[in-house]
């Protein structure tokens, strides 16, 4: 079964404006990450939240993780038209055949300056 | 000095045609990942290698071949290339002895299958 559902698909904002996606998992997770993807680029890594942690800061980025509800959310304040970007939550379900990295489909923000 | 890099960024090929990707790591990382991302921007992992051994094998058709030379390589072959195949390749790597690492990715190989 697919990992790491985000909603919503696509947002769109004004410079200034806070942003924020959701992610969903299905099963039991070591960690959970977020990423960002420019057009035509790669992964970058913004964020890692542990399962034993409910709440994380790293500058405008804010990260919620509720493992009851197997959901996180990324939070991002003051958004900037820079920040355009898809973002991608990733669960770390480390099994015996190794750690493996989930990925969600993604949203695409996109702030308009 | 980039960290995970992928050659060739562009690869346009007809059908039925053998190719292969490249990736190498300078991280000193023990485990490297193919993921492939369709039209859509799913990424799907494909395989995983750790210290050159393959630790992850997803449904993926066996015209596909991972390769490890060693723990900084891990190349892509595909065989007998097909439309659906078309997409965006990643590469990338982490450490599986820091547990909850995170992952580094190149920039991506864009197939494009004619």
């Amino acid at each position: 079964s697919q990992q790491g559902e985000e909603d919503p698909q696509a947002l769109s904002i004004q410079e200034g404006e806070n942003a924020t996606m959701n992610c969903s998992y299905k099963t039991s997770i070591n960690n959970l990450q977020w990423y960002r993807q420019n057009s035509g680029r790669g992964l970058v890594h913004l964020i890692l939240i542990r399962s034993n942690e409910r709440e994380k800061h790293s500058g405008r980025l804010r990260v919620t993780l509720d493992t009851s509800k197997k959901s996180s959310s990324l939070l991002i304040t003051a958004s900037r038209a820079a920040d355009t970007a898809s973002y991608f939550c990733a669960t770390d379900a480390r099994e015996t055949s190794g750690s493996r990295l989930t990925f969600g489909e993604g949203t695409q923000l996109t702030v308009n300056p | 000095d980039t960290a995970v890099s992928q050659t060739p960024k562009y690869l346009v090929t007809q059908m039925g045609n053998d190719k292969s990707i490249k990736c190498e790591q300078n991280l000193g990382h023990d485990t490297m990942y193919w993921y492939k991302q369709d039209s859509k921007k799913f990424l799907k992992i494909m395989f995983s290698y750790n210290n050159k051994e393959l630790i992850i094998n997803e449904t993926v058709p066996n015209r596909f071949s991972p390769k490890s030379p060693d723990k900084a390589h891990l190349n892509l072959h595909i065989n007998s290339l097909e439309l659906g195949d078309s997409a965006v390749y990643f590469c990338a790597s982490s450490s599986r002895s820091f547990p909850g690492s995170r992952a580094f990715f190149g920039q991506g190989t864009r197939l494009t299958v004619v």
